[in-house]
């Protein structure tokens, strides 16, 4: 079974603070992507990223930055945690670019 | 540009009673079109997708969809609804840029 592991499942930061949500996947996809998840406003897509070193912005870029070194691994920071970025965080990955997504079980992310 | 629709924010139906999740997409081309079930705590798993040919789709747990061009519609039904179906799901369409955009997503609650 292809398996998306969070590092965090619950995280409390304090504005101002740099935030790094790591993600790992064992079934050596290309494809990679973290979404915000917010009521009422469904699955947010902020980065993709299709390759190893390569990124592509999705609907809701800004506060955010990704890293992706190695293809197992695609890391979320927020260069400066605002209360705004206080959300459910999953991290989902694919074999192909119009396949079914593997998700990760969330990382949920309080601002203070 | 490609969106989802889900009318339903939150939808209450008996034990043993059908079920039927309405989603509305907007795309120009032939949509490639997902179900996600989350539930509470997990990440998202895939119910069932279509891709082209008969467009009434089976998936897991006793769902199905069935995708109607004519209402850009894809429809989720269960016939009979148990207990552990209670659960947030999602409805997604592959945009152009081969991203997954989500619905807003629909609660599930279901009444012993």
């Amino acid at each position: 079974d292809v398996k998306v592991t969070q590092s965090s499942r619950y995280l409390v930061k304090r504005t101002g603070e740099k935030v790094f949500l790591e993600c790992v996947q064992d079934m050596d996809h290309e494809n990679m992507f973290w979404y915000r998840q917010d009521p009422g406003l469904g699955l947010r897509l902020i980065y993709f990223s299709y390759d190893v070193k390569m990124k592509e912005k999705g609907d809701i870029p800004e506060g955010y930055s990704v890293s992706r070194e190695k293809k197992e691994r695609f890391s979320l920071i927020l260069e400066s945690a605002s209360t705004n970025q206080t959300s459910m965080y999953l991290c989902a990955s694919s074999l192909s670019r119009i396949g079914e997504l593997f998700f990760g079980e969330g990382s949920r992310l309080t601002v203070l | 540009a490609q969106s989802v629709t889900q009318p339903d924010i939150h939808i209450t139906v008996s034990e043993g009673a059908s079920l039927e999740l309405r989603c509305n997409y907007s795309y120009g081309a032939t949509p490639y079109l997902f179900w996600y079930v989350q539930s509470p705590g997990q990440g998202l798993q895939l119910l069932l997708k279509y891709f082209s040919g008969d467009t009434l789709v089976q998936g897991i747990k006793g769902f199905e969809a069935e995708f109607k061009r004519s209402q850009s519609s894809f429809n989720l039904r269960k016939p009979s609804v148990h207990w552990s179906d209670a659960a947030e799901y999602f409805c997604a369409v592959v945009g152009n840029n081969n991203d997954m955009r989500f619905g807003a997503g629909t609660r599930l609650t279901v009444k012993p």
